[in-house]
């Protein structure tokens, strides 16, 4: 199975700040990487597709790039709606995984 | 707008069968195109991937499931079922059921609200 491995596990931000979470693959998994976002008590919600693709009604304050192993999910000018847990997730082979989340708490 | 929503008991026995029901709206199962898959989320972990299944019965286990796992469809119903034998308390979560959109960019597109399944006697 392919490694998904996200960084910093946890992240406390202002609002108004701009943050960056990182995620990577152990093995190369070209841009099959999406990103969800998850709020308490609430299911997984489908932000970027494709690496950088925004889905559709995302707010273009989302932004992700990388391909092959390194990943990077971009938040600006955070609003107190976006402070949840981020899971980046490949499609590159099954079975699919996720990686174990960032926490991005209001500082 | 596509909707799913998932059905079942929150509370299964020991060595039982969870047995869960997605409903999808808004969109019919047999137009083909996209994967029906399960997810479940351990009390306050992350993601796991169980599986999908095909409008026409195709299906995909996760192998650390498979053996204890069955996915099947019902199109007239525009349901899809999880059957997970042999249940322990390990099993415990939370369930969700998802669209996998492969030509939609890929990746799940639309979420149940997830339903938890205790494993308790």
């Amino acid at each position: 199975d392919i490694q998904m491995t996200q960084s910093p596990s946890s992240l406390s931000a202002s609002i108004g700040d701009r943050v960056t979470i990182t995620c990577r693959a152990s093995q190369g998994i070209s841009d099959y990487l999406a990103w969800f976002q998850q709020k308490p008590g609430k299911a997984p919600k489908s932000l970027i597709y494709a690496a950088s693709g925004l889905r559709s009604g995302v707010p273009s304050k989302f932004s992700g790039s990388g391909s092959g192993t390194q990943f990077t999910l971009t938040i600006s000018s955070l609003q107190p709606e976006d402070f949840a847990t981020y899971y980046c997730q490949q499609y590159n082979s099954y079975p699919y995984t996720f990686g174990q989340g960032t926490k991005l708490e209001m500082k | 707008q596509v909707q799913l929503q998932e059905s079942g008991p929150g509370l299964v026995k020991p060595s039982q069968t969870l047995s869960l029901t997605c409903t999808v709206s808004g969109g019919s199962i047999s137009s083909g195109g996209y994967y029906w898959s399960w997810i479940r989320q351990h009390p306050g972990k992350g993601l796991e991937y169980i599986g999908y299944i095909y409008y026409s019965g195709t299906t995909y286990y996760n192998p650390s499931l498979r053996s204890r796992i069955t996915l099947s469809v019902d199109t007239s119903k525009n349901q899809f079922s999880l059957k997970l034998n042999s249940v322990t308390a390990a099993d415990t979560a939370v369930y969700y059921c998802a669209r996998d959109a492969p030509s939609d960019g890929g990746s799940f597109d639309y979420w149940g609200q997830g339903i938890l399944v205790t494993v308790a006697s």
